[in-house]
Protein backbone atom coordinates (compact mmCIF):
# COMPACT_ATOMS: atom_id res chain seq x y z
CA UNK A 1 0.00 0.00 0.00
CA UNK A 2 1.47 3.47 -0.56
CA UNK A 3 -1.13 4.92 1.79
CA UNK A 4 -1.40 8.73 1.18
CA UNK A 5 -0.14 10.50 -1.19
CA UNK A 6 -0.47 13.43 -2.82
CA UNK A 7 0.31 15.70 -5.50
CA UNK A 8 2.52 17.93 -6.22
CA UNK A 9 5.17 18.05 -3.83
CA UNK A 10 5.95 21.60 -4.18
CA UNK A 11 4.95 24.77 -6.68
CA UNK A 12 4.84 28.15 -6.40
CA UNK A 13 2.19 29.71 -7.63
CA UNK A 14 1.36 33.74 -8.80
CA UNK A 15 -1.23 35.91 -6.95
CA UNK A 16 -4.65 35.53 -8.87
CA UNK A 17 -3.46 32.04 -9.77
CA UNK A 18 -5.81 28.64 -9.62
CA UNK A 19 -4.44 25.16 -8.76
CA UNK A 20 -5.64 21.79 -7.20
CA UNK A 21 -3.95 19.42 -4.94
CA UNK A 22 -4.07 16.29 -5.16
CA UNK A 23 -4.66 13.59 -2.19
CA UNK A 24 -4.93 9.74 -2.95
CA UNK A 25 -5.05 7.03 -0.43
CA UNK A 26 -5.56 2.78 -1.21
CA UNK A 27 -6.57 2.33 2.21
CA UNK A 28 -10.28 2.20 1.68
CA UNK A 29 -11.19 4.99 4.11
CA UNK A 30 -14.50 6.61 4.53
CA UNK A 31 -13.10 10.23 5.72
CA UNK A 32 -10.61 12.70 4.28
CA UNK A 33 -8.67 15.77 5.69
CA UNK A 34 -7.51 18.89 4.55
CA UNK A 35 -4.72 20.97 6.82
CA UNK A 36 -2.55 23.56 6.24
CA UNK A 37 0.61 24.12 8.00
CA UNK A 38 1.87 27.25 9.21
CA UNK A 39 4.73 28.30 11.44
CA UNK A 40 4.03 28.28 15.36
CA UNK A 41 0.31 27.38 14.81
CA UNK A 42 0.04 23.97 14.56
CA UNK A 43 -1.90 22.21 11.81
CA UNK A 44 -5.10 24.00 11.23
CA UNK A 45 -8.41 22.15 9.15
CA UNK A 46 -9.50 23.81 6.19
CA UNK A 47 -11.96 21.19 4.79
CA UNK A 48 -12.83 17.74 5.27
CA UNK A 49 -15.00 14.34 3.60
CA UNK A 50 -17.13 11.79 5.90
CA UNK A 51 -17.68 9.49 2.40
CA UNK A 52 -17.54 10.18 -1.24
CA UNK A 53 -19.60 12.81 -2.58
CA UNK A 54 -19.51 14.84 0.65
CA UNK A 55 -17.35 17.56 2.09
CA UNK A 56 -18.14 20.31 4.88
CA UNK A 57 -16.12 23.57 6.23
CA UNK A 58 -13.29 23.29 8.60
CA UNK A 59 -11.70 26.05 10.60
CA UNK A 60 -10.20 28.07 7.82
CA UNK A 61 -12.22 27.14 5.02
CA UNK A 62 -12.11 30.44 2.70
CA UNK A 63 -10.39 30.85 -0.46
CA UNK A 64 -10.52 26.91 -0.39
CA UNK A 65 -12.71 24.82 -2.23
CA UNK A 66 -12.95 21.29 -2.78
CA UNK A 67 -14.43 18.01 -4.03
CA UNK A 68 -14.24 14.31 -3.43
CA UNK A 69 -15.80 13.11 -6.46
CA UNK A 70 -13.89 9.06 -5.80
CA UNK A 71 -13.90 7.72 -2.36
CA UNK A 72 -10.18 7.85 -2.98
CA UNK A 73 -9.83 11.19 -3.82
CA UNK A 74 -9.86 14.29 -2.07
CA UNK A 75 -9.33 17.79 -4.23
CA UNK A 76 -8.31 20.90 -2.63
CA UNK A 77 -8.70 24.06 -4.92
CA UNK A 78 -7.99 27.46 -4.64
CA UNK A 79 -9.22 29.57 -7.35
CA UNK A 80 -7.55 32.58 -6.96
CA UNK A 81 -4.54 32.14 -4.49
CA UNK A 82 -2.81 34.88 -2.06
CA UNK A 83 0.20 35.21 -0.40
CA UNK A 84 -1.31 34.27 3.02
CA UNK A 85 -2.42 31.11 1.37
CA UNK A 86 1.72 30.02 1.27
CA UNK A 87 2.01 27.15 3.57
CA UNK A 88 2.33 23.32 3.59
CA UNK A 89 -1.09 21.59 3.25
CA UNK A 90 -1.25 18.04 4.64
CA UNK A 91 -3.88 15.33 3.73
CA UNK A 92 -5.20 13.22 6.02
CA UNK A 93 -7.41 9.72 6.14
CA UNK A 94 -8.75 7.65 8.76
CA UNK A 95 -11.39 4.63 8.75
CA UNK A 96 -13.28 5.55 11.41
CA UNK A 97 -16.35 3.12 11.97
CA UNK A 98 -17.61 4.84 15.10
CA UNK A 99 -15.94 5.82 18.55
CA UNK A 100 -13.35 3.86 19.55
CA UNK A 101 -12.58 2.48 16.25
CA UNK A 102 -10.37 3.73 13.59
CA UNK A 103 -9.73 7.25 14.56
CA UNK A 104 -6.14 7.72 13.71
CA UNK A 105 -5.39 10.01 11.34
CA UNK A 106 -2.69 8.94 8.39
CA UNK A 107 -1.00 11.92 6.42
CA UNK A 108 0.25 12.22 3.46
CA UNK A 109 3.70 14.03 2.83
CA UNK A 110 2.88 17.61 2.72
CA UNK A 111 2.93 19.68 -0.33
CA UNK A 112 4.47 22.99 -0.14
CA UNK A 113 3.12 25.71 -1.32
CA UNK A 114 4.56 29.18 -2.40
CA UNK A 115 2.18 32.40 -3.22
CA UNK A 116 4.44 35.25 -4.46
CA UNK B 1 -15.58 24.79 19.56
CA UNK B 2 -12.60 22.87 21.30
CA UNK B 3 -9.85 24.76 21.89
CA UNK B 4 -6.03 23.23 22.74
CA UNK B 5 -3.25 24.50 24.51
CA UNK B 6 -0.32 22.77 24.65
CA UNK B 7 2.94 23.96 26.30
CA UNK B 8 6.21 24.54 26.23
CA UNK B 9 6.57 25.77 22.58
CA UNK B 10 10.43 24.48 22.77
CA UNK B 11 12.28 22.15 25.07
CA UNK B 12 15.92 21.02 25.60
CA UNK B 13 16.75 18.23 27.41
CA UNK B 14 20.13 16.54 28.08
CA UNK B 15 20.22 12.90 26.41
CA UNK B 16 19.03 10.08 28.76
CA UNK B 17 16.87 12.62 30.55
CA UNK B 18 12.71 12.47 30.67
CA UNK B 19 10.66 15.17 28.47
CA UNK B 20 7.37 16.24 29.45
CA UNK B 21 4.89 18.20 27.35
CA UNK B 22 1.18 19.17 28.59
CA UNK B 23 -2.05 20.41 26.83
CA UNK B 24 -5.27 21.65 28.07
CA UNK B 25 -8.21 21.55 26.33
CA UNK B 26 -11.69 23.04 26.99
CA UNK B 27 -14.69 21.26 25.58
CA UNK B 28 -15.33 18.49 29.02
CA UNK B 29 -16.77 16.23 25.96
CA UNK B 30 -13.52 15.49 24.10
CA UNK B 31 -12.87 11.54 24.39
CA UNK B 32 -9.97 11.31 22.38
CA UNK B 33 -6.41 12.48 22.71
CA UNK B 34 -3.85 11.47 20.23
CA UNK B 35 0.07 12.91 19.67
CA UNK B 36 1.54 12.99 16.66
CA UNK B 37 5.57 13.49 16.40
CA UNK B 38 6.67 15.23 13.22
CA UNK B 39 10.44 14.87 11.87
CA UNK B 40 11.57 18.47 9.92
CA UNK B 41 10.36 17.98 6.61
CA UNK B 42 8.13 15.14 7.40
CA UNK B 43 4.74 13.82 7.62
CA UNK B 44 3.01 13.94 11.69
CA UNK B 45 2.37 10.23 12.68
CA UNK B 46 0.98 9.37 15.66
CA UNK B 47 2.95 7.82 18.52
CA UNK B 48 0.35 7.13 21.28
CA UNK B 49 -3.09 8.04 22.04
CA UNK B 50 -5.15 7.70 24.79
CA UNK B 51 -9.51 7.40 24.90
CA UNK B 52 -11.30 8.90 28.02
CA UNK B 53 -12.16 6.26 29.79
CA UNK B 54 -8.43 5.96 30.29
CA UNK B 55 -6.08 7.39 32.71
CA UNK B 56 -2.43 6.71 31.64
CA UNK B 57 -1.03 4.77 28.88
CA UNK B 58 2.02 3.38 27.86
CA UNK B 59 4.35 2.37 25.03
CA UNK B 60 7.97 1.30 25.70
CA UNK B 61 9.87 4.85 26.70
CA UNK B 62 6.65 7.05 26.26
CA UNK B 63 3.61 7.66 28.16
CA UNK B 64 0.64 9.67 28.01
CA UNK B 65 -1.69 10.67 31.37
CA UNK B 66 -4.96 12.46 31.35
CA UNK B 67 -6.75 14.11 34.05
CA UNK B 68 -10.61 14.71 32.85
CA UNK B 69 -11.55 16.61 36.06
CA UNK B 70 -8.48 19.21 35.27
CA UNK B 71 -9.04 18.87 31.65
CA UNK B 72 -5.65 18.49 30.72
CA UNK B 73 -3.17 15.24 29.41
CA UNK B 74 0.59 14.94 29.10
CA UNK B 75 3.10 12.99 27.16
CA UNK B 76 6.09 12.28 28.93
CA UNK B 77 9.32 10.70 27.17
CA UNK B 78 12.05 9.18 28.96
CA UNK B 79 15.41 8.12 28.79
CA UNK B 80 15.06 10.37 25.31
CA UNK B 81 17.69 9.61 22.80
CA UNK B 82 18.30 12.33 19.49
CA UNK B 83 16.58 10.44 17.34
CA UNK B 84 13.56 12.11 19.76
CA UNK B 85 14.10 15.54 18.68
CA UNK B 86 11.35 16.69 17.02
CA UNK B 87 8.30 18.15 17.03
CA UNK B 88 5.08 16.86 19.12
CA UNK B 89 1.70 17.71 18.51
CA UNK B 90 -1.26 17.14 20.79
CA UNK B 91 -4.70 16.99 19.67
CA UNK B 92 -8.67 16.36 21.03
CA UNK B 93 -11.30 15.35 19.47
CA UNK B 94 -14.50 16.82 20.98
CA UNK B 95 -17.87 14.79 21.39
CA UNK B 96 -19.52 17.83 19.53
CA UNK B 97 -17.30 17.21 16.51
CA UNK B 98 -19.79 14.42 15.72
CA UNK B 99 -19.52 11.49 13.41
CA UNK B 100 -16.89 14.25 11.45
CA UNK B 101 -14.08 13.23 14.23
CA UNK B 102 -12.35 16.75 13.89
CA UNK B 103 -8.71 16.72 15.40
CA UNK B 104 -7.83 19.78 16.68
CA UNK B 105 -4.16 20.76 17.05
CA UNK B 106 -2.28 22.09 20.12
CA UNK B 107 0.28 24.82 18.63
CA UNK B 108 3.46 22.39 18.88
CA UNK B 109 6.30 21.47 20.77
CA UNK B 110 9.67 21.81 19.10
CA UNK B 111 12.01 18.92 21.11
CA UNK B 112 15.55 19.30 21.00
CA UNK B 113 17.56 16.20 22.82
CA UNK B 114 21.51 17.13 23.40
CA UNK B 115 23.89 14.83 23.01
Amino acid sequence: NAGVTQTPKFRVLKTGQSMTLLCAQDMNHEYMYWYRQDPGMGLRLIHYSVGEGTTAKGEVPDGYNVSRLKKQNFLLGLESAAPSQTSVYFCASTPFRGQGYGETQYFGPGTRLLVL
Amino acid sequence: GENVEQHPSTLSVQEGDSAVIKCTYSDSASNYFPWYKQELGKRPQLIIDIRSNVGEKKDQRIAVTLNKTAKHFSLHITETQPEDSAVYFCAAIPISSGSARQLTFGSGTQLTVLP
